[in-house]
């Protein structure tokens, strides 16, 4: 089974800290998501990566960024934490390819708060 | 761009009762349709996918049909159960890297 795993199920920070969201997924998936959830919103894609070193901005990137360094590891930095940011943190990957249908698999979700 | 419209909920059945899920979208070129659900405390899991017109995915008793010519994807199950108490999410995904566009949810409770 596919196994993606998120460093903290709750995290509370303060208003101007640095936090990051750490990911891991052992599927050996080129590409890897990062959505924030908000009840009535749905998910949102925040950013992705499609191979190592490499990413691209999805729909709400403003405020955050992302490093991945290594393939099965994809983080998500706020630099400054605000608490509009307070929100539910979802991490997927997915072996896609151009023709492909391949599913996404989650993560369990990071809870932050911001106080 | 790429969007999707789920029914609003929270929706609230009986057990055994019949479950439709309103699901529509907006896309350009021919996606892939997805429902995923997501249980208490848990993240989202695939439910069931269709990739082309027509198709029917199915998967735990529950069905949904990708119809091109009314562009929806409703799920339906013919008797819900205590434990599909969750929240159902639909989904399409594009061309580029396999991105997906998510519905708003739609919360589902189930009561003995």
């Amino acid at each position: 089974d596919v196994k993606v795993t998120q460093s903290s199920r709750y995290l509370v920070k303060r208003t101007g800290e640095k936090v990051f969201l750490e990911c891991v997924q052992d599927m050996d998936h080129e590409n890897m998501f990062w959505y924030r959830q908000d009840p009535g919103l749905g998910l949102r894609l925040i950013y992705f990566s499609y191979d190592v070193k490499m990413k691209e901005k999805g729909d709400i990137p403003e405020g955050y960024s992302v490093s991945r360094e290594k393939k099965e590891r994809f983080s998500l930095i706020l630099e400054s934490a605000s608490t509009n940011q307070t929100s539910m943190y979802l991490c997927a990957s997915s072996d896609w390819t151009p023709g492909s249908t391949d599913t996404q698999y989650f993560g369990p979700g990071t809870r932050l708060t911001v106080l | 761009g790429n969007s999707v419209t789920q029914m609003e909920g929270p929706v609230t059945l009986s057990e055994e009762a019949f479950l439709t899920i309103n699901c529509t979208y907006t896309a350009t070129g021919y996606p892939s349709l997805f429902w995923y659900v997501q249980y208490p405390g848990e993240g989202l899991q695939l439910l069931l996918k269709a990739t082309k017109a027509d198709d029917k995915g199915s998967n735990k008793g529950f069905e949904a049909t990708y119809r091109k010519e009314t562009t929806s994807f409703h799920l339906e199950k013919g008797s819900v159960q205590v434990s599909d108490s969750a929240v159902y999410f639909c989904a399409l995904s594009g061309t580029s890297y396999g991105k997906l566009t998510f519905g708003q949810g739609t919360i589902l409770t189930v009561h003995p």
